[in-house]
């Protein structure tokens, strides 16, 4: 089966960056998305196809995802970014969705 | 606006059966792929099974393969989840997602309902 590893946790300071790393054989040959989940919410897509924002997303969400390892990066970070973020990625070899490990981002 | 709506959840037996449901609405719903996507208690989520949007092709997690089967019926716009032989292990949120039609990510997800199984 196709894993995809992300650090349990990242904290950053408020008006930082904080940088969220997804790691998984070849994922760069995949295209990668990010959701974030806040507590006690459903998750919400923030980058899809390793680099592009869905409406609505601040601008303060971006990606990137080479070799074997997608980034979510988080610029000038707001206490409203406290959440769970998960990365996924299509297994080509077997058609299945796989979901990261999850990060959970505090801010302090 | 779109909207998926799951229903079905609630305490079930270890080894009885539960159907989840998810209305959708504010979108063509026959011209989207579908997923279920589960979450244990204070666990990550976990792919569980997607289906195209004319139901002609279905994908299962190992996890559920031969137990779970999932399927849809454009005319009422409704995406289900039949879950059988439940274990303890399944115990979890359900979301229904909308599959983006330009890219493989879930653009639209529901707002969850929760299985338990247990005696």
């Amino acid at each position: 089966s196709y894993d995809l590893t992300q650090p349990p946790s990242v904290s950053v300071s408020p008006g930082q960056t904080a940088n969220i790393t997804c790691s998984g054989d070849k994922l760069g040959d995949k295209y990668s998305c990010w959701y974030q989940q806040r507590p006690g919410q459903s998750p919400v897509l923030v980058i899809y196809e390793d680099t592009k924002r869905p409406s609505g997303i601040p601008v303060r969400f971006s990606g990137s995802n080479s070799g074997n390892t997608a980034t979510l990066t988080i610029s000038g970070t707001q206490a409203m970014d406290e959440a769970d973020y998960y990365c996924q990625a299509w297994d080509t070899t077997t058609a299945l969705y796989v979901f990261g490990t999850g990060t959970k981002v505090t801010v302090l | 606006q779109v909207q998926l709506v799951e229903s079905g959840g609630g305490v079930v037996q270890p080894g009885r059966s539960l159907r989840l449901s998810c209305a959708a609405s504010g979108f063509t719903f026959s011209r989207f792929g579908m997923h279920w996507v589960r979450q244990a208690p204070g666990k990550g989520l976990e792919w569980v099974a997607d289906i195209w949007y004319d139901g002609s092709n279905k994908n299962y997690a190992d996890s559920v393969k031969g137990r779970f089967t999932i399927s849809r019926d454009n005319s009422k716009n409704t995406l289900y989840l039949q879950m059988n032989s439940l274990r303890g292990e399944d115990t979890a949120v359900y979301y229904c997602a909308r599959v983006s039609t330009v890219t493989t990510s879930l653009d639209y997800w529901g707002q969850g309902t929760l299985v338990t199984a247990s005696s």
